[in-house]
């Protein structure tokens, strides 16, 4: 079965750059997606179509996609954005969707 | 502002069914699919299945075929997920999310899980 692969963990400093990665065969072929998820709560759709950004999602939080290979960027990371991060794409027909095991952001 | 609420928290036994409904308030279904996406504790996210209430085509990951139905009541609103035979495995909290999309050419662009329930926690135990 088709998967997406993230870093279990990134840990940052306040006011840095943090960057997560998402690697799949298909996404040369497909969009990915990001979503933010804090403890108990439902996730936030951060991220669409590799890289345009909903309504109210602060500008710090960016995306791009090259070969098999997206990235989530945030840039001058805030402690609020401690959270659960998690890619998603569709398969390599476009049939299924799938996510990445999440990346666990710590702000130190 | 759309909305999606969901059923209460359910317990059941091994070898039992579960359903978990999801009703949209405050906008539209027309362009949407309605996904369901599941979290065992600790665990991240997984994909369930989704319905396009418009055409009425539901597709379901490989691992719930035959296990999972999804339909939707557009009088309502309500969408519902029917899991069977359940396993201590099925034991997560389950999330529904509203999916727009849009048609071109023939194929679907979708723009991202924008509005999710509150998530239901489903129990499985003896």
């Amino acid at each position: 079965s088709y998967e997406l692969t993230q870093p279990p963990s990134v840990s940052v400093s306040p006011g840095q750059t943090a960057t997560i990665t998402c690697s799949g065969d298909a996404l040369p072929k497909q969009y990915v997606y990001w979503y933010q998820q804090r403890p108990g709560q439902a996730p936030v759709l951060l991220i669409f179509k590799d890289s345009e950004r909903p309504s109210g999602i602060p500008e710090r939080f960016s995306g791009s996609s090259s070969g098999t290979r997206a990235t989530l960027t945030i840039s001058g990371v805030q402690a609020e954005d401690e959270a659960a991060y998690y890619c998603q794409s569709p398969d390599t027909g476009g049939t299924y969707w799938v996510f990445g095991g999440g990346t666990k952001l710590t702000v130190l | 502002q759309a909305q999606l609420a969901q059923s209460g928290a359910e317990v059941k036994k091994p070898g039992s069914s579960v359903k978990v409904s999801c009703q949209a308030s405050g906008g539209s279904l027309s362009t949407y699919s309605i996904d369901w996406v599941r979290q065992a504790p600790g665990q991240g996210l997984e994909w369930v299945g989704a319905i396009i209430p418009m055409f009425s085509k539901v597709t379901y990951a490989q691992k719930f075929l035959g296990r999972v139905i999804i339909a939707t009541d557009d009088s309502t609103k309500t969408t519902s997920m029917d899991l069977n035979r359940v396993t201590s495995e099925d034991t997560a909290v389950y999330y529904c999310a509203r999916h727009p999309f849009e048609v071109r050419d023939g194929k679907y662009y979708y723009s991202g899980m924008d509005v999710w329930g509150k998530g239901t926690t489903v129990t499985v135990s003896s």
